[in-house]
């Protein structure tokens, strides 16, 4: 099974629209970490957010915000007041406490900001 | 802000040729990693490196990688002989500790290997 589901290979959003993006994770760990990053065109991986799993509130960092269902192992990224540098691919990962280091990533969601 | 740094940003291989990647990871990290990254495909888990030894791989890091840590400061992916199918982006990534998901787990820029 994925560890890591991303359900949409291309979202649109209005400019100063706010945009969610899914992600969904599959896990036995009791304890884990979860991540958002952007991959602009450019290549980079730029860490956006993160939630632990043991977190009460969800994260929020700036304009994104990660709305965190444990029970239903969901960790949707939302974007508000996008903007059109927002345009990039973005990338759900998980770390597992237990389980050794490595991050699994979904296959992204290209966001296209339209003016 | 402390970063990782990849060299070269872009390498160019004939097949069959050796090549090396480099990165230089946060100075007071322990734990390395490289990744890969397919042309529109997701990033994939290559291996991580501990006290000077390989601690996890994936089953796509086969006996033509290898990886070291040849001084105090740089982190090495040598591919032996390269495939086409090895042209992808390659991240570094270092993180302070094992245990805590955040643990300041940092990605480098990538390298864009292209094997022609």
């Amino acid at each position: 099974a994925q560890k890591i589901t991303q359900t949409q290979p291309g979202m649109f959003v209005q400019e100063k629209e706010a945009v969610t993006l899914d992600c969904t994770y599959d896990t036995s760990d009791p304890s884990y970490g979860l991540f958002w990053y952007k991959q602009p065109s450019s290549g980079e991986m730029i860490f956006l957010i993160y939630q632990g799993s043991y977190d009460q509130q969800n994260a929020t960092e700036g304009r994104y915000s990660l709305n965190f269902q444990k029970a239903r192992k969901s960790a949707n990224l939302v974007i508000s007041a996008s903007q059109l540098g927002d345009s990039a691919m973005y990338f759900c990962a998980m770390r597992e406490e237990n389980t050794g280091n490595q991050f699994y990533f979904g296959t992204g969601t290209s966001l296209t900001v339209i003016p | 802000e402390p970063e990782v740094t990849q060299t070269p940003s872009h390498q160019v291989t004939q097949m069959g040729q050796e090549v090396i990647l480099r990165c230089v990871p946060i100075s007071n990290h322990l734990y390395f990693y490289w990744y890969r990254q397919i042309l529109g495909q997701k990033v994939e888990f290559l291996v991580s490196f501990y006290n000077n030894e390989i601690s996890e791989k994936s089953e796509i890091f086969d006996d033509q990688f290898s990886v070291e840590r040849p001084d105090g400061s740089n982190f090495t992916l040598k591919i032996r002989s390269t495939k086409l199918e090895d042209s992808a982006m390659y991240f570094c990534a270092s993180s302070g500790s094992q245990i805590g998901q955040g643990a300041g787990y940092t990605f480098g820029s990538g390298t864009r290997l292209t094997v022609v």
